[in-house]
Order: C-alpha cells, then sequence, then structure tokens
C-alpha cells in the first residue's frame, strides 16, 4: 500500500490561495492521486484526480512533478466555506477501471480565517 | 440523482453485542467500498466489491466483520461481537470510473459507539 504523508493543519486568510502538499514515496506506476475533502458529519467529496503533471478544475487545480512521489493541492481564493480537512488518497487503477489498493493519508484540516 | 444511502445514521451497543449497517450505491455504480473513520483519523479501506465479488478485504478483521454485496447493489457490513475500538463512523461509497480515473461518492455515514 502506498504511504502518504500530510501536514496535520494548516490556516489561511480568507482570498488567499492554499497549497496543501501530499507525500507518496513509494506510489506505484499504476497509481492514481485524488482529493477528497471532508466537512465534520459528511462524508468525504472528491475534488479532483490526476496522474501526472497539471490538472485543474472549476474548483482546484492538482500538481504532479515528474517523479510522482508528491502532489499539491491548490485552492484558489479561499472562502470561509473551505474550511475542512482535506485527504491525499492514492489507488492503483485496475486494467477493468476502479481503484484497488485504496489508502487514504492522514488528512489536513484546513481553518480559514476572515 | 440520489446519493449514497446508508442507515442507521447513528447506533449505540455494548460490547459484545452485535450490529449490521446497510448501504445502497449509487445506481449504476459496480464499486462499493466500505470504510472505517475513527475520530480524528482518515477513512481506513475494510472492504470493496465489484459488483458482487469481493475486490479487496485485506483489512478487514474477519474474525468478527463479515461483510456480503446482494445481487451487486446493496451491503451490509456486520459486526459481531463488537469491541470498544470498533466505535467509528462507517462509511460507504460507490464509484464512478472516468476517464482519468475514479470518483467515489461516499454515503453520510453510521456513527458506531460501543460501550
Amino acid at each position: 500500500l502506498a504511504k502518504t504523508t500530510q501536514p496535520i493543519s494548516m490556516d489561511s486568510y480568507e482570498g488567499q490561495e492554499v497549497n496543501i502538499t501530499c507525500s507518496h514515496n513509494n506510489i506505484a506506476t499504476n497509481d492514481y492521486i485524488t482529493w477528497y475533502q471532508q466537512f465534520p458529519s459528511q462524508g468525504p467529496r472528491f475534488i479532483i484526480q490526476g496522474y501526472k503533471t497539471k490538472v485543474t478544475n472549476e474548483v482546484a487545480s492538482l500538481f504532479i512533478p515528474a517523479d510522482r512521489k508528491s502532489s499539491t493541492l491548490s485552492l484558489p481564493r479561499v472562502s470561509l466555506s473551505d474550511t475542512a480537512v482535506y485527504y491525499c488518497l492514492v489507488g492503483d487503477m485496475r486494467l477493468s477501471g476502479g481503484y484497488q489498493k485504496v489508502t487514504f493519508g492522514t488528512g489536513t484540516k484546513l481553518q480559514v480565517i476572515p | 440523482e440520489a446519493g449514497v444511502a446508508q442507515s442507521p445514521r447513528y447506533k449505540i451497543i455494548e460490547k459484545r453485542q452485535s450490529v449490521a449497517f446497510w448501504c445502497n450505491p449509487i445506481s449504476g455504480h459496480a464499486t462499493l467500498y466500505w470504510y472505517q473513520q475513527i475520530l480524528g483519523q482518515g477513512p481506513k479501506l475494510l472492504i470493496q466489491f465489484q459488483n458482487n465479488g469481493v475486490v479487496d478485504d485485506s483489512q478487514l478483521p474477519k474474525d468478527r466483520f463479515s461483510a456480503e454485496r446482494l445481487k451487486g447493489v446493496d451491503s451490509t457490513l456486520k459486526i459481531q461481537p463488537a469491541k470498544l475500538e470498533d466505535s467509528a463512523v462507517y462509511l460507504c461509497a460507490s464509484s464512478l470510473v472516468t476517464g482519468v480515473g475514479e470518483e467515489q461518492f461516499f454515503g453520510p455515514g453510521t456513527r458506531l459507539t460501543v460501550l
């Protein structure tokens, strides 16, 4: 199982860009990287996913260097509603589709300050 | 589109009792996951189904935990007998394979307290 490491917590002011890095040194060739957001008393919610280089969607960007041993989730101009725990997940994509050997990270608690 | 449904939302039992959780995934999602999330930790995969077959149950404590997925749709997770350390939120997720990977959709979870 690919082990992931994230900072335990981060603080940011509203309107700033936030970058959360996840370390996954033993990532395997077939592993994809996915980030989830979790609010208290709710299940995690998908944010973004990638394999290499840069991926961008309407809410975030994901940067993955060439060696893929880390990844960075970038949240542009955060608001108070972005206060949540953010998880990095590494999973082995099977040829038939879907993950196996799914491993969630420890999570980073982001606190957005007014 | 209806999301992943789980029941019950909360359950309190005494140690050595048994308990069962139910999950109804999003229609058409072939893959179903059960996770255990202890307070302050990330979700830990217990078991993964592809249709009604088990893909990964390597972290499922098989001496007390069991799970099944009937007809490749609904799933139940059972604990018998429960221990104090089983107190956690049990999350069910179903997934959709996208063009660049997989997106998991999580239910609200069942919060289990073992006294």
